[in-house]
């Protein structure tokens, strides 16, 4: 069962400043990483998903990758006010199935 | 345009009752899924299923039955609920290995 566990719990950043979040899972031979964005306890929006070793840009959002360090990151580019949301890193195994990590919460003061 | 629909959205039941969560998609997904989130624990898996007819176990299968009738169909069944039942409950459904999941809205449950 592949664990996922997300650092930090909670990030404070001011608006235009860069986001990042961290992501580390334990078992490398996962290749489908996602990284979903939650706003108060509503559904889930994917904002990207990468597959293989390097970067991965949607918008403002990007999403980096080192399996062999077993590590996944998010980089938020000019984050606002509206991107305060809990963020989730989610890892899927070989049969398909999502494991999530607890979540980072981020607020974005203007 | 692709969904995923649960109901109730809202749900407050007895301990010891029994509680039905529905979840219907229209995306022709073969997989579909059923998650809780509490608190300090992010998604926790409870059942999936690989299409009709089919249920998985997830990590937390324990007071929890599923059901799969059809391709979009995909409920949560709880015989006895308990207290500790209580949590927000979210349903997605999958295609192939790269597309995202998408999810439901959620369903929030409390059992006195």
């Amino acid at each position: 069962q592949q664990k996922v566990q997300q650092s930090p719990e909670s990030l404070t950043v001011s608006e235009g400043a860069m986001a990042s979040l961290n992501c580390t899972f334990s078992d490398g031979t996962s290749n489908n990483f996602r990284w979903y964005r939650q706003h108060s306890a509503k559904g889930l929006e994917v904002l990207v998903s990468i597959f293989s070793d390097g970067e991965k840009e949607e918008g403002r959002f990007t999403a980096h990758l080192n399996r062999a360090n077993l590590h996944v990151s998010l980089h938020i580019r000019e984050p606002q006010p509206s991107d305060s949301a809990v963020y989730l890193c989610a890892a899927m195994s070989n049969y398909n199935v999502l494991y999530f990590g607890s979540g980072t919460k981020l607020t974005v003061e203007p | 345009e692709a969904a995923v629909t649960q109901s109730p959205r809202n749900k407050v039941a007895v301990t010891g009752g029994k509680v039905t969560l529905s979840c219907n998609q229209t995306n022709n997904h073969n997989n579909m899924y059923w998650y809780r989130q509490d608190t300090g624990h992010g998604l926790r898996l409870i059942h999936y299923s690989y299409g009709a007819g089919s249920t998985e176990k997830g990590d937390i299968p324990d007071g929890y039955k599923a059901s799969r009738p059809s391709q979009e169909n995909f409920s949560l069944i709880l015989e006895l609920a308990t207290p500790s039942q209580t949590s927000v409950y979210f349903c997605a459904s999958g295609g192939n290995n790269n597309q995202a999941p998408l999810f439901g809205e959620g369903t929030r449950l409390s059992v006195l």
